[in-house]
């Protein structure tokens, strides 16, 4: 299954709301979606698993969603701290895990 | 806290072999499964090989299959990845992570491994 995220940058200013998409080349478990923030030179962080479900001491700004094909990462109000590239990843239920290209959230 | 801490990453030669280890704590390491994930420089990630709490069950990506092996060592809270055959597109940041079966939990802060003539 192949994710392909829109779009590759998103330039928005700090207190706006950001809306990122997923989109799989086939049918996704929603329980097998994940979602990651990376920052410079730093590992991924998990943000959202199981579609929706925020990881421990994400903050409620950070909500996932959709079914199916097509997913969505949406930040509320973006702080200076979210700006980050973002990753999503499906699991099919047998290897190979894989991972969409990713969004980068640059400031506007 | 849980801590993954990757080392072993350097500059090789295409065809040359490394192993890079991966030290877990703040968790019973023995209890999770475990994952190599990399990251082309600045490019996406790619994951690479996983292996089971026990040791007993592995696999791996097309693109490194019959060239890495994952392997750990539960007394010492260790996991490897021999990588052998190396090849230039080999080239990436690896991370090593914790399973939760359908995503990656924790991760390391990664090692660097260059394959370069």
């Amino acid at each position: 299954i192949e994710l392909t995220q829109s779009p590759g940058t998103l330039s928005l200013s700090p207190g706006e709301r950001a809306t990122l998409s997923c989109r799989a080349s086939q049918s996704v478990t929603s329980t097998f979606l994940a979602w990651y923030q990376q920052k410079p030179g730093q590992a991924p962080r998990l943000l959202i698993y199981a579609a929706s479900s925020r990881a421990t001491g994400i903050p409620d700004r950070f909500s996932g969603s959709g079914s199916g094909t097509d997913f969505t990462l949406t930040i509320s109000r973006l702080e200076p701290e979210d700006f980050a590239v973002y990753y999503c990843q499906q699991y099919g239920g047998s290897p190979p895990w894989t991972f969409g290209q990713g969004t980068k959230v640059e400031i506007k | 806290q849980v801590q993954l801490v990757e080392s072993g990453g350097g500059v090789v030669q295409p065809g040359m072999s490394l192993r890079l280890s991966c030290v877990a704590s703040g968790f019973t390491f023995r209890n999770s499964a475990m994952h190599w994930v990399r990251q082309d420089p600045g490019k996406g990630l790619e994951w690479v090989a996983v292996l089971s709490y026990d040791g007993k069950n592995n696999y791996y990506a097309d693109s490194v299959k019959g060239r890495f092996t994952i392997s750990r060592d539960n007394s010492n809270n260790t996991l490897y990845l021999q990588m052998d055959s190396l090849r230039t597109e080999d080239t990436a940041v690896y991370y090593c992570a914790r399973d939760q079966v359908t995503y990656f939990d924790q991760w390391g802060q990664g090692t660097l491994v260059a394959v370069s003539s």
